[in-house]
């Protein structure tokens, strides 16, 4: 049964780091792409960044790029999100989704987790 | 950016009726078009792929057409647990959604 299970959210300053990760299981990790989507309290949904099965090919959102990075280590099974120069705009639940297709990326998302807060806030 | 819009904001539809939603992208996404489900507190569930395809487990009252900019999803005979949030998504360039159309059981 695939899982994933996002964590490390929590209240950051303006201007401040963190760091997200992803725990994968259930499915071989290292043949999929995966992505992280957030959505703002009370909002709709908007994808964030993309890393390819193999860790090559990371893209962002335009309002993201320049300030995070994603990551992965197919070693752990896990996904990272590197987020610096945090806004207050950033402030939303950020959620781990992996891609439908195999040994490709096509952004169908059709594995969630349940997501990790983040609340930029002074 | 393709720009995606859903219509209407809220539906409300009694239990057993059918509900339609729509979907426009602003340029054409051929059929790289999918449809997901919110419900309260919940991530997003997967429906609908490729415009029309069920995703795994989805039942048969889920239905999705169309083609290029012009989407709808159908969900015949209403139930209570699919009181949610439905988002339209375009995959055929960096993915974008819809704002989502929020279904009211009447």
């Amino acid at each position: 049964q695939v899982h994933v299970v996002e964590s490390g959210g929590g209240v950051v300053q303006p201007g401040g780091s963190l760091r997200l990760s992803c725990a994968a299981s259930g499915f071989t990790f290292s043949d999929f792409g995966m992505h992280w989507v957030r959505q703002a309290p009370g909002k709709g949904l908007e994808w964030v960044a993309v890393i390819a099965y193999d860790g090559s090919k990371p893209y962002y959102a335009d309002s993201v790029k320049g300030r995070f990075t994603i990551s992965r280590d197919n070693s752990k099974n896990m996904l990272y999100l590197q987020m610096n120069s945090l806004r207050a705009d950033d402030t939303a639940v950020y959620y781990c989704a992996k891609d439908l297709s195999v040994l490709a990326t096509i952004s169908l998302f059709d594995y969630w987790g349940q997501g990790t807060m983040v609340t930029v806030s002074s | 950016e393709i720009v995606m819009t859903q219509s209407p904001a809220t539906l409300s539809v009694s239990p057993g009726e059918r509900a339609t939603l729509s979907c426009r992208a602003s340029q054409s996404v051929s059929s790289n078009l999918a449809w997901y489900q919110q419900k309260p507190g919940q991530a997003p569930r997967l429906l609908i792929y490729g415009a029309s395809t069920r995703a795994t487990g989805i039942p048969a009252r889920f239905t999705g057409r169309g083609f290029g900019t012009e989407f709808t999803l159908t969900i015949t005979s209403l139930q209570s647990e699919d009181l949610a949030v439905y988002y339209c998504q375009q995959h055929n360039s960096w993915p974008t959604f819809g704002q989502g159309t929020k279904v009211e059981i009447k």
